[in-house]
């Protein structure tokens, strides 16, 4: 079965920093690229930050640019997200999300992770 | 980078059709077929239903559909049915940020 796990959410204080993960099974995981969407309490989803398969390429949204970086292990079959100088407005459900086979679109999705920022 | 308009509700009796509208620029929706579309329950991560503007994932059903004219793309579910009461958000590759943008979602009552 394909499936993507996130943790390492939790409580941080403003400034402050945290790293995500993403466990990946069922699939050849270096073959595709991957997302990182947020949601934060009440609002709809937000881009954040994307990175090719052999890790050659990353891209990120505006917002946390500078602040989140991506990164994967394909030995590991997991997903990163380093986020530092954390605001309370990236308080949010973090997603982890498989790019489709044919391209620009999230097909696999992870139950998500809670951030806290308070 | 703007969210894609949507509407923020959109309502219908089982057995209807409804259409969900996204509206973006010449440089995301304009620009590409690379416009997606997801369900999403309350508590629940987003689910894939249209890819590249009309194409639905194995597994969808066939009362999904999708369209784009100019700028707006399009969702339409036919014979609604209780359980596609959802919240739904279009998402579109941008040429202008080199990624993605997503709509700010549309709430489906079915009445």
């Amino acid at each position: 079965e394909v499936q993507l796990v996130e943790s390492g959410g939790g409580l941080v204080q403003p400034g402050g920093s945290l790293r995500l993960s993403c466990a990946a099974s069922g699939f050849t995981f270096g073959n595709y690229p991957m997302h990182w969407v947020r949601q934060a309490p009440g609002k709809g989803l937000e881009y954040i930050s994307s990175i090719l398969g052999d890790g050659s390429h990353t891209s990120y949204a505006t917002s946390v640019k500078g602040r989140f970086t991506i990164s994967r292990d394909n030995s590991k079959n997991t997903l990163y997200l380093q986020m530092g100088s954390l605001r309370v407005e990236d308080m949010a459900v973090y997603y982890c999300a498989r790019d489709l086979s044919t391209g620009f679109a999230f097909d696999v999705w992870g139950p998500g992770t809670q951030v806290t920022v308070s | 980078q703007s969210a894609l308009t949507q509407p923020a509700s959109v309502s219908g009796s089982p057995g209807q059709s409804i259409t969900i509208s996204c509206t973006g620029t010449s440089s995301d929706v304009g620009a590409y077929n690379f416009v997606s579309w997801y369900q999403q329950y309350p508590g629940k991560a987003p689910k894939l239903v249209i890819f590249h503007v009309s194409n639905r994932p194995s597994g969808v059903s066939h009362r999904f559909s999708g369209s784009k004219s100019g700028n707006t793309a399009s969702l339409t579910i036919s014979g609604l049915q209780a359980e596609d009461e959802a919240h739904y958000y279009c998402n579109s590759y941008s040429a202008t940020s080199v990624q993605y943008v997503f709509g700010t979602g549309t709430k489906v009552t079915v009445l």
